[in-house]
């Protein structure tokens, strides 16, 4: 059963970065497309893009100048940065898995991390 | 970007009610539409994906149809483990687009 984890900060100041890693465990990384998506009461669900085994991205372009994802298949993790962070970008963050190339659904979540911004 | 809109927004039922949901795309999406059912504090979790393809484990009472820009969600005999909030999502093109949820709750 793949299982995925969040981790990182619950709080980062107006102006920085966030940061946040997935782990990965149960499975394989390898063949599969693993993506962010955050919710806030504001937005609903948003997708925020994604990155592929083997390092290939696709990102919202309402994130694209502020996000960057990155993967490392030895340790089974990615990560999301997001820069530049306004009270706007407070929100649950999931990590979660793309269930396949042809269907681009998600079948496998984290839990989900709250994030939120403020000085 | 493809706006996703749910209707009715909320609303209440009884255990055993057959209900329905819908999402309209703002433009055809064939059937590139998945369901999610979110429960309190907890992650979504996928249930319908190529518009009528149940994800493996999901109950036969949920079912989805629909193509091109109108999409719907029964569930035939709602249980109580079946009171959630539940969204649409496109994948038809970037950026994948989400409804803004229907929330099922209680009579």
């Amino acid at each position: 059963q793949v299982q995925l984890q969040e981790s990182g900060p619950g709080l980062v100041k107006p102006s920085e970065t966030l940061s946040l890693t997935c782990t990965v465990s149960g499975g394989s990384m390898s063949s599969f497309y693993w993506s962010w998506i955050r919710q806030s009461p504001g937005t609903g669900l948003e997708w925020m893009g994604y990155i592929y085994y083997s390092g290939t991205t696709n990102y919202n372009p309402s994130l694209k100048s502020r996000v960057t994802m990155s993967v490392d298949t030895s340790k089974n993790q990615f990560s999301l940065k997001l820069s530049s962070v306004t009270a706007a970008d407070t929100a649950v963050y999931y990590c979660a898995r793309v269930y396949s190339s042809s269907s681009t659904v998600f079948d496998y979540w984290g839990q989900g991390t709250l994030v939120t911004v403020s000085s | 970007a493809i706006r996703m809109t749910q209707s009715p927004s909320s609303f209440s039922a009884s255990t055993g009610d057959r209900v329905t949901i819908t999402c309209r795309a703002s433009q055809g999406i064939s059937s590139y539409l998945a369901w999610y059912q979110q429960k309190p504090g907890k992650a979504p979790k996928l249930l319908i994906y190529a518009a009528s393809t149940l994800q493996s484990g999901v109950p036969s009472r949920f079912t989805g149809s629909g193509s091109g820009t109108d999409f719907t969600l029964t569930v035939s005999c709602l249980q109580s483990e079946d009171f959630a909030t539940y969204y649409c999502q496109q994948y038809y093109s970037y950026p994948w687009t989400f409804g803004q949820g229907t929330k099922v709750e209680i009579k």
